[in-house]
């Protein structure tokens, strides 16, 4: 079974430009999070969807942040314009149906915001 | 609002000693889970072990066992035989009952296994 893909790697960008990243998840998987973690501190959840629907936002900047789902796989999470404080690891993850509490997480994007 | 909390900022453990990694959590809920996550340097979480708060005993993965007192909002972990594989950091982590809810984590402690 593949894991969950995130891509890319990592990112580099001045402040106030624009940045995206890409989730896969694992096949078959409804939920999907997308988390940032600050160096030094555990993962804060950004937006959480089901399927193509968002279930939790509450934590999202939405001044800066956007993410979509389209058809209920993939995901895109997008900041414009990035700033400083955003530098960080972006980790996606998705669990199964039937095992929600599980999470499956993917390698995370570095973004350095200079 | 549920909290974790990881007081142990770093850890270190001899090979094929063992240590255990505490953590302790807030919440007004009956029904919930409990996990321990490990990252290590190339940065995937891998889920260690979960533990359901319904259940009393306490839940086991081959080296990785916790200790789980519900009346007292704790939930160690204890890694047995410890192995130089094991250097990472880990992190506890809750989540509500409800059906896909989102985990809240703490903020990690980092192990480190001296050969």
């Amino acid at each position: 079974e593949a894991g969950v893909a995130q891509s890319p790697r990592y990112k580099i960008i001045e402040k106030r430009q624009s940045v995206a990243f890409w989730c896969n998840p694992i096949s078959g998987h409804a939920t999907l999070y997308w988390y940032q973690q600050i160096l030094g501190q555990g993962p804060k959840l950004l937006i959480q969807f089901q399927n193509n629907g968002v279930v939790d936002d509450s934590q999202l900047p939405k001044d800066r942040f956007s993410a979509e789902r389209l058809k209920g796989v993939d995901s895109t999470l997008k900041i414009q314009p990035a700033k400083l404080e955003d530098s960080a690891v972006y980790l996606c993850a998705s669990s199964p149906r039937l095992r929600p509490g599980e999470q499956y997480f993917g390698p995370g994007t570095r973004l350095t915001v200079t | 609002a549920q909290t974790v909390t990881q007081s142990q900022p770093e850890m270190s453990v001899q090979e094929a000693e063992t240590v255990t990694l505490s953590c302790t959590y807030d919440t007004s809920e009956s029904d919930y889970y409990l996990f321990w996550y490990k990252q290590p340097p190339s940065r995937q979480m891998i889920l260690v072990i979960r533990q359901e708060a319904y259940k009393q005993q306490n839940a086991t993965e081959n080296r990785f066992s916790v200790n789980f007192q519900k009346a007292a909002k704790s939930f160690s972990l204890k890694i047995s035989d410890s192995q130089l594989g094991d250097a990472a950091m880990y992190f506890c982590a809750y989540r509500r009952g409800s059906s896909g809810d989102k985990l809240t984590f703490g903020t990690g402690t980092r192990l480190a296994v001296r050969p």
